[in-house]
């Protein structure tokens, strides 16, 4: 079954580039969004179709896609950063989530 | 500005039903899907399914059909999602979310419904 498969923890040092990936098999085929959550907070929408960022988003976010990988990269991490992230892609008009991968800035 | 306001936390006994509402303002509620998400407790993201405000047409999660029910009213701007038949597992926070376009992503989401089941 449709699987998106996440580490469940990264660590950066400030100002230093983080990458989070998200898998599975043939994703590079489909578009992947990535989600932001702070503590108490909602999800807040980072990139979409793979790279767009949507308006507000810091230019310190981007993405890829390829193969059976995507990323979700930042750049000059900032404590701001710290916080939950989730991928989502669709199987057929299913939407499913990745496990979410848990970014500390030490 | 474009908001996603969502009905209070509510907590109902096992086999119980809830019903959560979801009043959107800001932008035109036929032109986007509004998707249901969840969260248990310390765990990630489920999607659930979601509506097409102007047809009404609905998509549920697997997982939830024959359990949940996603109903609009379009004077209001309001979305609603019914879950029937709850166990403690369904214990968790509930948010609505706006379609971005379809299978984009979503990019307003409300403040989310904590929903607890306990006997």
């Amino acid at each position: 079954s449709f699987k998106l498969t996440q580490p469940p923890s990264v660590s950066v040092s400030p100002g230093q580039t983080a990458s989070i990936t998200c898998s599975e098999d043939k994703l590079g085929a489909r578009y992947v969004s990535w989600y932001q959550q702070k503590p108490g907070q909602s999800p807040v929408l980072v990139l979409y179709q793979d790279r767009k960022r949507p308006s507000g988003i810091s230019e310190r976010f981007s993405g890829s896609n390829s193969g059976n990988t995507a990323t979700l990269t930042i750049s000059g991490t900032q404590a701001m950063d710290e916080a939950d992230y989730f991928c989502q892609a669709w199987d057929s008009n299913t939407g499913v989530f990745g496990g979410g991968t848990k970014l500390t800035v030490l | 500005q474009v908001q996603l306001l969502q009905s209070g936390a509510d907590m109902k006994k096992p086999g119980a039903s809830v019903r959560v509402s979801c009043k959107a303002s800001g932008y035109t509620f036929m032109d986007y899907h509004i998707h249901w998400v969840r969260q248990a407790p310390g765990q990630g993201l489920e999607w659930m399914g979601w509506i097409n405000p102007n047809s009404g047409d609905t998509n549920y999660a697997q997982k939830f059909q024959g359990r949940v029910t996603m109903t609009r009213a379009t004077s209001i701007s309001t979305a609603y999602m019914e879950l029937r038949r709850l166990r403690s597992g369904d214990t968790a926070i509930y948010y609505c979310a706006r379609d971005l376009g379809i299978q984009l992503g979503h990019d307003y989401w409300g403040q989310g419904t904590l929903v607890t089941v306990s006997s």
